[in-house]
């Protein structure tokens, strides 16, 4: 099973760019890599997806070395609303298992 | 569209009884996985259905069981509840295995109180 980590916090600015790092390790071939935003009392947000490499759609980018052990979520120009707790997923569409990370919660500060 | 509904919203229950809790996908999603969120913690894999079988399950014990239906809806039940079992399930749904598309989408949760 992979086991991932991430920063507990982070604190930006507005329109400042962030970029989280989550760590798995021990991927799996056939694992995806997905990123969630999470407000209090919700459930967890869609932000993008992807297996290598960079993926970009209107709200951020994904970025994923090719050991695929790290992957990077980076959001561009964070406003206040992007105030939230971020988490990365790891699992395949087979639903063996599917591992979040911890969360970091990030604070975008005015 | 409708996203992904769950049914209640807050339950409370008291310790040794049973729960049940339920969950609408997004119409054309085959695929249902089910959550357990503790409060300052990410959440954690219970279960995955498709096509009504399941296909994956967590490290849960057997108090925990659930199912698909028909129409893709699905049930959560956990029996002999524990205080431990407090928590915000989440059920996710994806268009399944054969699609070629992985991403899950959530709803917002049951609130579940045990005393």
């Amino acid at each position: 099973l992979a086991k991932t980590t991430q920063p507990i916090s982070m604190d930006s600015y507005e329109g400042q760019e962030v970029n989280i790092t989550c760590s798995h390790n021990n991927i799996a071939t056939n694992d995806y890599i997905t990123w969630y935003q999470q407000f209090p009392s919700q459930g967890p947000r869609f932000i993008i997806q992807g297996y290598k490499t960079k993926v970009t759609n209107e709200v951020a980018s994904l970025f994923i070395p090719a050991d695929r052990k790290s992957s990077t979520l980076s959001l561009p120009r964070v406003s206040l609303s992007d105030t939230a707790v971020y988490y990365c997923l790891v699992g395949d569409n087979y639903g063996q298992n599917f591992v979040f990370g911890p969360g970091t919660r990030l604070s975008v500060l005015p | 569209d409708a996203g992904v509904t769950q049914s209640p919203t807050h339950l409370i229950k008291t310790r040794g009884q049973h729960v049940t809790l339920r969950c609408s996908p997004i119409s054309g999603h085959k695929s249902v996985s089910w959550y357990q969120q503790v409060l300052g913690q990410g959440p954690q894999f219970i279960f995955q259905y498709y096509e009504k079988e399941e296909r994956g399950r967590g490290n849960f014990p057997d108090r925990f069981s659930a199912r698909q239906f028909p129409n893709y809806s699905s049930e959560l039940n956990v029996n002999a509840l524990l205080l431990g079992d407090s928590a915000l399930y989440l059920c996710a749904s994806s268009f399944g295995q054969t699609s070629g598309r992985y991403e899950q989408y959530f709803g917002p949760g049951t609130r579940l109180t045990v005393t």
